[in-house]
């Protein structure tokens, strides 16, 4: 079955890079879109943008100048970076498949807790 | 883009059922019929319970259901169960491949 699992530290500094990656089992790369959610403590789920099977990314327009999404596909993986932290960067971090001909978010990983701080 | 507004929690006994509303604008939920309902546990990932409005995804029980009208979406539980207490959150379509999530209902089962 499909399967996504995050991974990266779970503690960043202010103002340094986020860096996570999430590994894809059981599931083609192509045809999908692979997301990123993120949901801060005892907060709401927030989009934060996706990269297609070609390279191809967009990411929700109040991260966009700070937001980098990659694939891999020859290692069924994709990355997230995030830079110039701050703690309002603190959250759970999903990865997701996306599927945008039903426009829903199928399959997610089990989150990942990143805590920025000093 | 702006988060969809949801109630903050919701609730109703055994059997009830109980109903959510996901109100976004003209250039979210009222522009398209893109919008689906996930259901997180505590400590859990979301799962998808409902897509493009009110289809259900493969084994997911017919006691949840989703409809539309203008630019407010509605998820309801009938016959609510104790497993159904959870956070539901809506999402839609923005356009231009952008998606945005409501805020959240906590929903109780008395």
């Amino acid at each position: 079955q499909v399967q996504l699992q995050e991974s990266g530290p779970g503690l960043v500094k202010p103002s340094e890079t986020l860096s996570l990656t999430c590994t894809v089992s059981g599931a083609s790369m192509s045809t999908y879109y692979w997301c990123w959610i993120r949901q801060p403590p005892g907060k709401g789920l927030e989009w934060i943008g996706y990269v297609d099977y070609s390279g191809r990314t967009n990411q929700n327009p109040s991260l966009k100048s700070r937001v980098t999404i990659s694939t891999d596909t020859s290692k069924k993986q994709f990355s997230l970076k995030v830079n110039s932290v701050t703690a309002a960067d603190t959250a759970v971090y999903y990865c997701a498949r996306g599927d945008f001909v039903r426009f829903l978010f199928d399959y997610w990983g089990q989150g990942t807790l990143v805590t920025v701080s000093s | 883009q702006s988060a969809l507004t949801q109630p903050p929690s919701a609730s109703g006994s055994p059997g009830q059922s109980v109903t959510i509303s996901c109100t976004g604008t003209s250039s979210d939920v009222g522009g398209y019929n893109y919008v689906s309902w996930y259901q997180q546990h505590p400590g859990k990932a979301p799962k998808v319970m409902i897509y493009e409005v009110s289809k259900r995804p493969s084994g997911v029980p017919d006691r949840f259901s989703g409809s539309k009208s203008g630019n407010t979406a509605s998820l309801t539980v009938s016959g609510l169960q104790a497993e159904d207490e959870a956070d539901y959150y809506c999402n839609s379509y923005a356009g231009s491949n952008n998606f945005v999530f409501g805020t959240g209902t906590k929903v109780t089962v008395l």
